[in-house]
């Protein structure tokens, strides 16, 4: 239940064109859905993120697209970039019992950008 | 602004030691949390401090402790290290313990021999 399960492993796409990152959980008690990117040697750096009070979400070029029923949620990245070549990781948080909050990341995915 | 700042970024350590990694969270934020991340995997909660006080903690065992100075900085401790432990570390800010989001820190990477 604690499980965030992301997909693809890896991708490719062309310059100019569309990635999609896929993530699904199973607990409903989390609230809180980020977006991290992570370039080798440097840690996540937050990209977007979404509450399960709304179905979509866009901060220029990436848009977070939001399921509550099915538990599931993606990143799409328009425009692509060579620039955007990184390890991309989906989030869920929730409350702890004891006022905190606990965050379980997917296993991520690797996107290249072709030139 | 500086952003959240870890220290070491390197260390080697040897089975059976114990190592301190450090880390100063961004200006104003008060809630630090740790992570570690093996290679190829995506970041494990290991402890979140909020003033000074332990918020949560993750599945890891008892040789992981870690605490919260006044200061709001926090160090993480782990002995008996094991080869299993070999990982980069990741410290993570936000400005409370319920509020998001994380700024996380470019992490220590640990390696055992």
């Amino acid at each position: 239940q604690q499980q965030v399960k992301q997909s693809p492993q890896s991708l490719i796409v062309q310059k100019g064109g569309i990635s999609i990152i896929n993530c699904a959980y199973e607990n409903t008690a989390f609230d809180y859905f980020p977006w991290y990117q992570q370039f080798p040697g440097k840690g996540p750096a937050l990209l977007i993120a979404i509450r399960p009070d709304v179905s979509e979400k866009k901060e220029g070029r990436f848009t977070i697209s939001f399921n509550k029923s099915a538990k599931q949620f993606s990143l799409h990245i328009m425009d692509s970039q060579p620039g955007d070549s990184a390890t991309y990781f989906c989030a869920a948080s929730k409350v702890s019992d004891t006022g905190g909050f606990k965050t379980i990341f997917g296993a991520g995915t690797r996107l290249f950008v072709k030139a | 602004d500086a952003g959240v700042t870890q220290s070491p970024t390197h260390l080697i350590k040897t089975r059976g030691q114990h190592v301190t990694l450090r880390c100063s969270p961004i200006s104003g934020h008060k809630s630090v949390s740790w992570y570690q991340q093996v290679l190829g995997q995506g970041p494990q909660f290991i402890f979140q401090y909020y003033e000074k006080e332990e918020r949560g903690r993750g599945n890891f065992p008892d040789r992981f402790s870690a605490r919260q100075f006044p200061n709001y900085s926090s160090e993480l401790n782990v002995n008996a290290l094991l080869l299993g432990d070999s990982a980069l570390y990741l410290c993570a800010s936000s400005w409370s313990s319920s509020n998001q989001p994380q700024h996380f820190g470019d992490g220590t990477r640990l390696s055992i021999l």
